[in-house]
């Protein structure tokens, strides 16, 4: 079990560029999460997969932010025309069905300059 | 709606001394709680959750938290605090409907040799 996997760990860009950050879950782990954390404040949710399906977004994720898990597996964050305001860490968990634990990534730290 | 309230951002313990970190939940309807800690730089962790089985919960390296629906509390504890305990401790909530988990701002704790 190799665990919750992110890529890359850090990022640092400049204002207005696009990121896009990567995520691999558990083996056979039907849902995926996206939370984002900012200094000082506990993880906040942003979205989740069920297999491909989006089941749920937050209003935290404005348009510039697109998530996809194409084929149920691995799940791309894409964060278009970056903001100073959208440097947090970005965590991803993967549980393996409703309700089941969520198990955390380490994370991708982002820094916008 | 869901909420938790962390008591004390930072707390600070004596080396062997009792380790108590207090949360409080909002929830109209019976909720799951959990404690995750989080080391610097990493994912968060599961230390243990309440899912209205016993009100008494163990978690992992020695700590247990304590379901009380009269106070709305679930405060996370450990006998004799260790060096390696230092990180911070997030409360969190879940609804039984739902996957989304709503969590506290945190607690840094703080060792003291």
């Amino acid at each position: 079990d190799t665990g919750v996997s992110q890529d890359p760990r850090h990022k640092i860009t400049k204002r207005g560029q696009n990121v896009t950050f990567r995520c691999d879950p558990i083996s056979e782990h039907n849902r995926l999460y996206w939370y984002r954390q900012t200094l000082g404040q506990g993880p906040e949710f942003l979205t989740y997969f069920q297999n491909e399906a989006q089941l749920e977004k937050s209003r935290l994720l404005s348009d510039r932010f697109s998530a996809e898990r194409p084929k149920g597996s691995f799940s791309t964050l894409e964060i278009q025309r970056t903001e100073q305001g959208d440097s947090a860490m970005y965590l991803c968990a993967s549980s393996l069905d409703t309700l089941a634990t969520q198990y955390f990534g380490p994370g991708t730290r982002l820094l916008v300059l | 709606a869901q909420s938790v309230t962390q008591l004390g951002s930072h707390v600070s313990v004596s080396e062997g001394a009792l380790v108590l970190l207090r949360c409080n939940y909002s929830s109209s309807v019976p909720p799951y709680l959990f404690w995750y800690v989080q080391y610097p730089n990493q994912g968060l962790q599961l230390l243990l959750k309440y899912t209205s089985a016993a009100t008494l919960v163990k978690g992992i390296n020695g700590f247990e938290a304590e379901f009380k629906k009269s106070e709305t509390s679930f405060h996370l504890t450990k006998p004799s605090a260790h060096m390696s305990d230092a990180a911070e401790y997030f409360c969190a909530v879940r609804r039984g409907r739902d996957d989304k988990i709503i969590f506290g701002k945190g607690t840094r704790l703080h060792i003291l040799p």
